[in-house]
Formats: structure tokens, sequence, C-alpha cells
């Protein structure tokens, strides 16, 4: 079956560094989404890894571990405006659906 | 490029209407699209993958006959809730697919905010 799993909360200070892990279990891989979502918002694409190893964009990164199904996203020099909840999504089955995460909701403190 | 858009961004309406809810990928041409439902504090969860020309699969535990979906182009899917209740009122966010697109890379519209009375 297909199972992502994620912190349900998380609390950073605005000028911090904080990681959000996922782990997760898909029958074939097909990489793995961050998606961004602010509240009433749709999600937005942060960044899609297909091979192991980090991959930096600016003030964000995400990192895979295919052998131990593990991802996470880093985000660096926080802004208040990063206040949202972080999707760790899989694909899964030939139809190209995604599944997701339940979100990371992120808070950020001044 | 890659944007989708929906309309109507919010709707209000009565307990046993139907509302029709549209996605349209406004600079692509979109292969396959995507409804999901998200209610407060949730992810988004499946309801149906469309595609272009042919019927829509439901996931497991989504009702057909109340969330009618239509494809009728590569840029336009709709899906109406049909004798919307309470219980039906959640964001309903669609998504595309492209062609030839990102691995399996979907792009979300903003989401419609549906509430029921």
């Amino acid at each position: 079956g297909q199972n992502i799993d994620q912190p349900t909360e998380m609390t950073a200070t605005e000028g911090a560094i904080v990681q959000i892990n996922c782990t997760y279990q898909t029958s074939g891989f097909n990489g793995l989404f961050w998606y961004q979502q602010h509240a009433g918002e749709a999600p937005t694409f942060l960044s899609y890894n297909v091979l192991d190893g980090l991959e930096e964009k600016g003030r964000f990164s995400s990192f895979l571990s295919r052998s131990k199904g593990y991802s996470y996203l880093l985000l660096k020099e926080l802004q208040m405006k990063d206040s949202a909840s972080y999707l760790c999504a899989a694909p899964y089955s030939s139809a190209s659906k995604i599944i997701f995460g339940s979100g990371t909701r992120l808070s950020i403190r001044p | 490029g890659a944007v989708v858009s929906q309309h109507p961004s919010r709707v209000i309406c009565k307990s046993g209407t139907s509302v029709k809810i549209e996605c349209r990928s406004l600079d692509f041409q979109a292969t396959t699209m995507f409804w999901y439902r998200q209610f407060p504090k949730q992810s988004l969860m499946l309801m149906a993958t469309s595609n272009e020309g042919s019927k829509a699969t439901y996931e497991q535990g989504v009702e057909k006959d109340k969330f009618l979906i239509n494809h009728a182009s590569l840029t336009l899917s709709t899906l109406t809730v049909t004798s919307a209740h309470p219980e039906d009122s959640s964001f309903y966010i669609c998504s595309a697919r492209a062609a030839g697109g990102l691995g399996n890379e979907q792009f979300f519209g903003p989401g419609t905010r549906l509430t029921v009375l």
C-alpha cells in the first residue's frame, strides 16, 4: 500500500533553520514531491526528488534517501511568510496519481 | 507558464442544490486532471482522475453519481456536486498534468471553497 508520514506540527524561530521529515512507503518509486500550502490556498510546488541526495533551491533544500524511504525539507533563514503547511507527496500507479502526506503545519515565531 | 484556474473561487449554496466547479489549464494541454477535496486541517484527498474524452476514475469511497466529472477538452474539466449537503462543504482543488511534464508533476488550481447551508 501507499503510506506517507510526517509530523503534524512544528514551530521555529524567524531567521533559524528547520528540517521537516517525511517517511514513505509506496509500491514502486517515481520520485517525491514537496509542496507548500498557505491556509485557504492551493499547494505550490517546491521540489521533486528522484535521485538520492540533497537538492538546493535558494533557502529551501530537499533530501532523499530511497533505500531508507526517507526525505526531508530544509528551510533556512526562516521568514514569517514561511508559516504554512508543507506537504510531502509521492506519485503512485500508472495513472500518475499523487498521494499526499497529512502535511506539517509550520509556525514561525518572531 | 503552467497556470491552472478554477471558477468559482467561493460558492455558498442551499442544501439540495447542485454546484458546478470549472478547472481550466490556461497555457498548456492537460492530458489528465485530478480533483481533490480538503477538509480543515487535513491533507488533500484525491477524489477522482479524469482523462479527456473518457470517464473519470473515482477513488474508493467517492460516489460517482454525486460528484459528476466531465473532461470535455484538453483544457477544461468540471466537477458537479449534485444535491449538495452541509457535509460536502470543503475546499475543492483541481490539478492538471501536462503531457511530457516533469515526472508526475501536477499544477494546482487556486481551489474552490464550497459552503453548503
